[in-house]
């Protein structure tokens, strides 16, 4: 079966400096890996998607993520934090078996927070 | 472009009330839609999926239900509220078929049961 762990439940930085929230996948296929933010009481909003083409994936504001699978990782990186990236951030892999109707299974969420 | 509502924003309901939350999507046919639920500090959570017109799945037994309609209308509802339904709720929608696997969600429903 899919999951996905997010090494961190909290992660903080200072304005300026790179951003790294770490997630590991299961799979025994080549998944379909995305990342959502979440700002508080609002809905989720993807942020990149893998689907097995390019192995660095670019995603809106400055977020990038890239595929190891002899790691079995998904990190998502920023190189430059901004107040605004302040939010939960959620790894998600899609159930392969769900058929028509992508499952998706999400991490537990890492809550990034960004000190002036 | 496609968008997906949801309401009310937020919600505080009593104990054994009924409940409905409604979401419909614009700009697309034949979605899949999903509710999803988020309790205080944890994850996602699938409540229900619909393919199709008339067609529910449940992922988890609970006190709730959900309907669809109309092909882009999605309802979620009770018939009488326990306060563990509190919580942070969202409709999603993804294309039914093709090579993109996403959802998009809506902006969310805050119910609390008091």
């Amino acid at each position: 079966a899919q999951s996905v762990t997010q090494l961190d439940s909290h992660v903080s930085v200072s304005e300026g400096t790179p951003v790294l929230l770490r997630c590991n996948y299961s799979s025994s296929y080549s998944p379909s890996l995305f990342w959502y933010v979440q700002h508080p009481n609002k809905g989720l909003q993807l942020l990149l998607k893998y689907t097995s083409a390019a192995t660095l994936v670019k995603g809106i504001n400055g977020f990038e993520a890239e595929f190891k699978k002899s790691e079995t990782s998904f990190h998502l990186t920023k190189p430059s934090a901004h107040m605004s990236d302040a939010a939960e951030y959620f790894c998600v892999v899609r159930d392969l078996f769900s058929g028509g109707y992508n499952k998706l299974i999400f991490g537990a969420g890492t809550r990034l927070a960004v000190h002036p | 472009s496609q968008t997906i509502h949801q309401w009310p924003a937020t919600l505080v309901q009593p104990v054994g009330s009924p409940l409905s939350l409604e979401c419909t999507v614009e700009g697309t046919s034949n979605p899949n839609l999903y509710w999803y639920r988020q309790a205080a500090g944890r994850g996602l959570q699938l409540l229900f999926y619909s393919v199709g017109i008339g067609q529910i799945s449940s992922e988890v037994p609970q006190n709730l239900s959900a309907s669809r309609p109309q092909d882009r209308q999605f309802i979620l509802s009770s018939k009488k509220l326990l306060l563990s339904d509190s919580g942070f709720y969202l409709c999603a929608w993804s294309v039914h078929k093709g090579l993109n696997p996403e959802a998009f969600f809506g902006q969310g429903t805050r119910l609390t049961v008091v």
